[in-house]
């Protein structure tokens, strides 16, 4: 009940598309929501966040859109940019975890220029 | 200004021998964590402490021991190290309320040969 499932594993997509990530999750105390970005040789770091009370979240060119009777969130990266490609996971935690993150998988992605 | 830094950014060690990781955070936060990255990628948690005191063991081994002098150091020392043990560990701090981002360090890559 504590996972959370990402996919896809990988994702290539040509500069100027849209990549999507998905993930899903069982538990519905989970109740915040944050996308990671993890460049090699890096850590991870936040790059938008949503709670359940809101269904999209919209930060220049990164949307979480959020869909809480299916327990699924997916992150949109608009106008997708060689820069863009990195590693990214999904994450979510509950009010009474302690802060703990429960990371997806993660999903490795590559934008051609 | 590094806001959470590790030391050392690389390990290599032989198996059975007890090393350590620092870690310091200059962000004023209250919880620090240990995450655990696999050679997948996936991310783990493994300790969080909140105001020096330890709230999160999620069933690391007994060989693997945190040590919070104060609130802006969370030190990981791991005894008789095994070939499992190779990953890249992540210190990370937060504030001290639920559901806020975690700023994680650059990570150490701990390798047991």
């Amino acid at each position: 009940q504590q996972q959370v499932k990402q996919s896809p594993q990988s994702l290539i997509v040509q500069k100027g598309g849209i990549s999507i990530i998905n993930c899903a999750y069982e538990n519905t105390a989970f109740d915040y929501f944050p996308w990671y970005q993890q460049f090699p040789g890096k850590g991870p770091a936040l790059l938008i966040a949503i709670r359940p009370d809101v269904s999209e979240k919209k930060e220049g060119r990164f949307t979480i859109s959020f869909n809480k009777s299916a327990k699924q969130f997916s992150l949109h990266i608009m106008d997708s940019q060689p820069g863009d490609s990195a590693t990214y996971f999904c994450a979510a935690s509950t009010m009474d975890s302690s802060y703990k993150l429960i990371f997806g998988s993660g999903t490795r992605l590559l934008v051609r220029p | 200004d590094t806001a959470v830094s590790q030391t050392p950014k690389y390990l290599v060690t032989q198996m059975g021998n007890d090393k350590s990781i620092k870690c310091e955070q200059n962000l004023g936060h209250d919880t620090m964590y240990w995450y655990k990255q696999d050679s997948k990628k996936f991310l783990k948690i493994m300790f969080s402490y909140n105001n020096k005191e330890l709230i999160i063991n999620e069933t690391v081994p007994n060989r693997f021991s945190p040590k919070s002098p104060d609130k802006a150091h969370l030190n990981l020392h791991i005894n008789s190290l095994e070939l499992g043990d190779s990953a890249v560990y992540f210190c990370a701090s937060s504030l001290g309320t639920a559901n806020t981002e975690a700023f994680f360090g650059q990570g150490t890559r701990l390798t047991v040969v």
